[in-house]
């Protein structure tokens, strides 16, 4: 099915643990951005990109990083696992700008999200 | 202040009932979103809109931009509805960010 796959599901960390989360979206989109929900709060944007090659910092981007070199795949990557790391990690991805009025009504495609606790 | 205030955070109707949830914004912006997060978690874009109305199927948006206001509302609520709707907006100046509410927790009972 086409899509934004997230993987994994859930994972539990140690403090000082490094890891990585895998997106990978097959709909040819540009936009790709990486978002964390903490309970009670709104999504807030970790990186986005705009296409393959490039990337940028969002609201919340300290503590990780992330690469796309290519269109389909946008990994985030946790360097030494924080306990205020623990969240709902979602990938998502666009083929239009965000800000384009020119849209039908799913501008935004989520994966299902990654459950991730640090211990 | 957040910029993005959703009203009510939480909601709990009958089967059939009218919804409202509404969504007010402190920042200019180019678009808002409305989104849905069902129960197990997954995120579902609704709307898209920076004027006027949208429709489809039982759920309607409305925007009025001079007055920094949105509002979702369900027709004829059915309990498959009951999940968080997330209103989220970018500011004329935010690139790439949306900025989000912290959803309205919509119950709807049979």
């Amino acid at each position: 099915n086409a899509g934004v796959t997230q993987t994994p599901k859930f994972r539990i960390l140690k403090i000082g643990q490094s890891m990585t989360l895998q997106c990978a979206q097959d709909m040819n989109h540009n936009y790709m951005y990486w978002y964390r929900q903490d309970p009670g709060m709104g999504l807030k944007l970790i990186y986005y990109s705009v296409g393959a090659g490039i990337t940028d910092k969002g609201e919340v981007p300290n503590g990780y990083n992330v690469s796309r070199s290519t269109t389909e795949d946008f990994p985030l990557r946790l360097e030494l696992a924080a306990p205020s790391q623990t969240s709902v990690y979602f990938c998502a991805s666009s083929s239009h700008n965000l800000g384009s009025w020119d849209s039908g009504a799913n501008v935004l495609t989520f994966g299902a999200g990654s459950r991730l606790t640090v211990l | 202040k957040n910029e993005v205030e959703q009203s009510p955070q939480n909601l709990t109707a009958q089967e059939g009932e009218f919804i409202t949830i509404n969504c007010s914004y402190s920042v200019g912006i180019s678009a808002l979103h409305w989104l849905q997060q069902h129960p197990g978690g997954g995120i579902v874009s609704l709307f898209m809109l920076s004027s006027g109305k949208k429709k489809h199927g039982r759920l309607i948006a409305t925007i009025n931009i001079q007055e920094k206001h949105s509002s979702l509302h369900i027709t004829a609520s059915h309990p498959r509805d009951s999940a968080v709707y997330i209103c989220a907006v970018r500011s004329i100046q935010g690139a790439q960010k949306l900025v989000f509410g912290q959803g309205t927790r919509l119950t709807i009972n049979p």
